[in-house]
């Protein structure tokens, strides 16, 4: 059982929105802002989406934005496309050990 | 542009060691500024979070595995490796390395993963 929760799936047709969540505790997503989204495509290397909450690396488009709301982040997509489709996995820093905790990833399916 | 290209045998036995390594391009390890990782992620499962190492040879290492593993750092080979002892069916996952920066606690770049599978 990971760490941090995330729904096991979230689809939406292109151009909708959606949002994934990741339910921490207080120790780590609550204390922290070091709160990061990946993308994994299988075979590829993970890709950074989000880092500190809502920051976006280059060339991530501004269409990929991150929040948090007290224990709870979210990464929401905006005008859906069909490369989005990928698992999303959110991870915090916390102040006890492990280090980084990881949520059990989101497959997000573009209908 | 910092790629990070795992390697390492695809198949090992029950009880002997899993040995990784993650070779570095595009950076060097030794000019600092830098937590060197290792991540794995069982079949089907989440990401656990290993360890890591600085070039100065500092290491940290989750609870759950710390009596089992080492990563060490090769600065003039510009790699670093994961030691995983005693492994078991359970050490069954695709093992990945990464990199986070220091003061920012995010892993910017990761090797694309490579499948160790544990069997007899």
């Amino acid at each position: 059982q990971s760490a941090l929760t995330q729904p096991a799936s979230v689809s939406g047709s292109p151009g909708q929105s959606i949002t994934v969540s990741c339910t921490g505790i207080s120790s780590d997503v609550g204390d922290y802002n070091y709160i990061s989204w990946y993308q994994l495509h299988p075979g590829k290397a993970p890709k950074l989406m989000i880092y500190e909450v809502s920051n976006r690396p280059s060339g991530v488009p501004d269409r990929i934005s991150g929040s948090k709301s007290g224990n709870t982040a979210s990464l929401t997509i905006s005008g859906l496309q069909a490369e989005d489709e990928a698992d999303y996995y959110c991870s915090s820093y916390t102040s006890s050990s492990p280090r980084w905790v990881f949520g059990g990833g989101t497959k997000v399916t573009v209908l | 542009q910092v790629q990070l290209q795992e390697s390492g045998p695809g198949l090992v036995k029950p009880s002997q060691t899993l040995s990784l390594t993650c070779t570095v391009s595009g950076g060097s390890i030794s000019s600092g500024g830098y937590y060197w990782n290792w991540i794995r992620q069982h079949p089907g499962k989440g990401l656990e979070w290993i360890g890591f190492i600085y070039y100065s040879g500092t290491t940290y290492y989750t609870p759950s595995l710390k009596s089992r593993v080492t990563i060490s750092v090769d600065t003039s080979k510009n790699q670093f490796s994961l030691k995983l002892s005693s492994v078991t069916a359970a050490d069954t996952a695709v093992y990945y390395c990464a990199r986070v920066p220091n003061g920012v606690w995010d892993f910017d770049y990761w090797g694309q993963g490579t499948l160790v599978t544990v069997s007899s």
